[in-house]
């Protein structure tokens, strides 16, 4: 089945010690997009990529980078996590041609110790 | 930038009772509407959505309603069942379909 692949499922790192999260997707969408989710809240859109093209959010601290280096394949890496970082990143698909839903995978549910 | 407004945060409901979500936005470029429903631990999963030529569209029990000129769009689920409890989050897209900015959220717990 075509779908959004992310790993791992349950990630823990140490305080200040870099992570790296990586999304893989087989429906050949366009755009894709990394979220941060606490508790519930809504999710909080971090970046998006259309095709190589890269969109940063205004408010998504520096400490947060992600590289697209094909069509299936995104990472987010998180340079210096911190206490605050802990939460459940979703990696999201979309075509990016209008009337398109985002395809969420599973999640990776980081802790940071 | 588009800002979506989400009521209520928490809605009970009896088992077989209705329940309606309502939601606004501020940008009139939005012009898709999808609606996310996310089990505790689990990813938010699309349940229904609505393009803004069209006013209502069904989908068995569930239902979404868009009122273009108010800027309104409302979640409408009857016949509500202990699995329909979840988080509802609403969210609004432009027309060039990468931005979605969602709603807060609404809890939903349909009491059996």
């Amino acid at each position: 089945d075509a779908m959004v692949i992310q790993n791992p499922r349950y990630q823990v790192t140490q305080f200040g010690k870099p992570v790296t999260l990586s999304c893989s997707q087989t429906l050949n969408h366009n755009v894709m997009y990394w979220y941060q989710q606490k508790s519930s809240q809504a999710p909080k859109l971090l970046f998006h990529y259309y095709d190589k093209d890269f969109n940063n959010e205004a408010d998504t601290p520096d400490n947060f980078q992600s590289r697209r280096p094909n069509t299936s394949f995104c990472f987010l890496d998180i340079r210096s996590p911190g206490l605050g970082d802990a939460a459940m990143y979703l990696c999201a698909t979309s075509t990016g041609t209008g009337y398109s839903p985002l395809h969420f995978g599973n999640g990776t549910r980081l802790t940071v110790t | 930038g588009e800002n979506v407004e989400q009521h209520p945060s928490t809605l009970s409901v009896q088992e077989g009772d209705s329940a309606v979500i309502k939601c606004t936005y501020s940008d009139s470029a939005s012009n898709y509407f999808p609606w996310y429903k996310q089990e505790l631990g689990k990813r938010p999963q699309l349940i229904i959505d609505i393009r803004s030529n069209v006013g209502e569209k069904k989908d068995q029990r569930i239902a979404v309603t868009l009122n273009k000129t108010a800027k309104h769009f409302s979640l409408h689920i009857t016949e509500t069942q202990p699995e329909d409890s979840a988080v509802y989050f609403c969210a609004a897209s432009s027309a060039y379909g990468q931005n979605f900015v969602f709603g807060p959220g609404t809890r939903l717990s349909v009491l059996p």
